[in-house]
């Protein structure tokens, strides 16, 4: 149990365009998925806290007008980049807290997303 | 000062012998602690999780918590080859929008074969 999917697992765009990431619970409602970002040999860095329902609560430094979260349901959420540059290329994952987590702080992590950005 | 802090590496072991990955974190009152593996590109994995001072034990992998010293550290006995990765060191900060996951840089860890 406990699998959460992203959609796709990579993605090539042009300058410009946007680019619609999605997380899926597939077996488990999550209350609340997280989005990090992570460059090639740097650590995974927060972008942003998804309830469902409401709005994100995005970390200090990134542009909630670029990068669009929605949370439209328990089992689905969805990350956009839009006007996408290639400072934007990078390793995006997602991960997820169950509704019914036994610990405060469990979650579980999609397999990731890579974005390159031409 | 980073919030949380690890040693890049990379750390090389010989096989069989006992990986020592260290981290430490900021804010003092942290509760949860983590060290997740990572495979070149592939999302984390949760190897332990530590809440309490002292040691926890799984398998070959033991996590020691010092909250005193806000230092925690990951145990690999009998390194594999497999066992080669990057080790991230995670820290959850409660905030007014609930709990945070916030990763160090990682350790490269290279078990020889």
């Amino acid at each position: 149990g406990a699998v959460v999917s992203q959609h796709p697992s990579w993605v090539i765009c042009k300058s410009g365009t946007s680019v619609k990431i999605e997380c899926r619970s597939l077996d488990f409602q999550a209350t609340t998925m997280f989005w990090y970002r992570q460059f090639p040999k740097q650590s995974l860095m927060l972008m942003a806290t998804s309830n469902e329902g409401s709005k994100a609560t995005y970390e200090q430094g990134v542009e909630k007008d670029k990068f669009l979260i929605n949370h439209a349901s328990l089992t689905l959420s969805t990350l956009t980049v839009t006007s996408a540059h290639p400072e934007d290329s990078s390793f995006y994952i997602c991960s997820a807290r169950p509704f019914s987590a036994k610990t405060f702080h469990e979650q579980y992590f999609g397999p990731g997303t890579r974005l390159t950005v031409t | 000062q980073k919030e949380v802090e690890q040693n890049s590496g990379p750390l090389s072991v010989p096989e069989g012998a006992i990986a020592s990955l260290n981290c430490t974190y900021s804010d003092r009152g942290s509760q949860s602690f983590f060290w997740y593996r990572q495979y070149s590109g592939k999302s984390p994995e949760l190897i332990m999780s530590i809440y309490s001072n002292g040691d926890k034990e799984d398998g070959r992998f033991t996590a020691q918590l010092n909250k005193a010293s806000q230092y925690v550290s990951l145990l690999i006995r009998d390194s594999q080859p497999s066992d080669s990765a990057t080790y991230l060191c995670a820290v959850n900060i409660v905030g007014t929008g609930g709990f945070k996951t916030i990763f160090g840089a990682g350790t490269r860890l290279f078990v020889k074969a």
